[in-house]
């Protein structure tokens, strides 16, 4: 299993464009979830997707859309980039049940994003 | 609403001292809380989880109620030790899936 990959690793955009963030996972997830990581401030979640053709807002959505056409991807999209969004963007995955104690959020390896 | 606080940005210990990384909740219902590991430039992964009582590496944690902390303890620190620590809540039940992070802390081991 190649588990949750994302791409890019690094991209360089400038203020007003946009580009989407690609995530996949392979273990049949039916949860996924995208976060952004910033110095003093760790991880918040971005939005959230349940299952194919259910997404929700997490913490900081706004400049940002997901859609979940398959369970195995969750792309990213921005749709104007402001430097604000300059960060580190994971993606993860889980199952949405189990018994308590295996729980556990599967993190993509980033893509580390900059906006000039 | 949920929120996890760890009031340490960085925690520098020489090598063999003892570490406690502090990580405080506030949550309502019943939690479960977890710890993630980052390592430079790699992807978060899980380092245990307070209901499995496990020892990983050398790490234990201890779920404390009645101080509504969740403390990473181990006794004498390894220089590949060093990295970035999350503290991590999501509710035991009805809560769904999402994890709530503190701020992390970063734990340097020095020689």
């Amino acid at each position: 299993n190649a588990g949750v990959t994302q791409t890019p690793k690094f991209q360089v955009l400038k203020t007003g464009q946009s580009m989407t963030l690609q995530c996949a996972q392979d273990m049949n997830h039916e949860y996924m979830s995208w976060y952004r990581q910033d110095p003093g401030m760790g991880l918040r979640l971005i939005h959230y997707s349940v299952g194919a053709g259910i997404t929700d807002q997490g913490e900081v959505p706004n400049g940002y859309n997901v859609s979940r056409s398959t369970t195995e991807d969750f792309p990213l999209r921005l749709l104007s980039a402001a430097p604000s969004q300059t960060s580190v963007y994971f993606c993860a995955s889980s199952y949405t049940s189990g018994r308590a104690g295996s729980y556990e959020q599967y993190f993509g390896p980033g893509t580390r994003l900059t906006v000039t | 609403a949920q929120r996890v606080t760890q009031p340490e940005k960085l925690l520098s210990v020489f090598k063999g001292a003892p570490v406690e990384l502090k990580c405080n909740y506030s949550y309502s219902g019943s939690p479960e809380l977890f710890w993630y590991v980052q390592y430079s430039r790699q992807r978060l992964q899980l380092l245990l989880r307070h209901i499995s009582r496990e020892s990983i590496k050398g790490f234990t944690a201890d779920l404390n109620k009645g101080e509504t902390s969740f403390h990473l303890k181990k006794p004498f620190a390894q220089e590949e030790d060093s990295a970035m620590y999350y503290c991590a809540l999501k509710p035991l039940t009805g809560g769904g899936n999402k994890l709530t992070f503190g701020t992390g802390t970063q734990l340097k081991v020095e020689l």
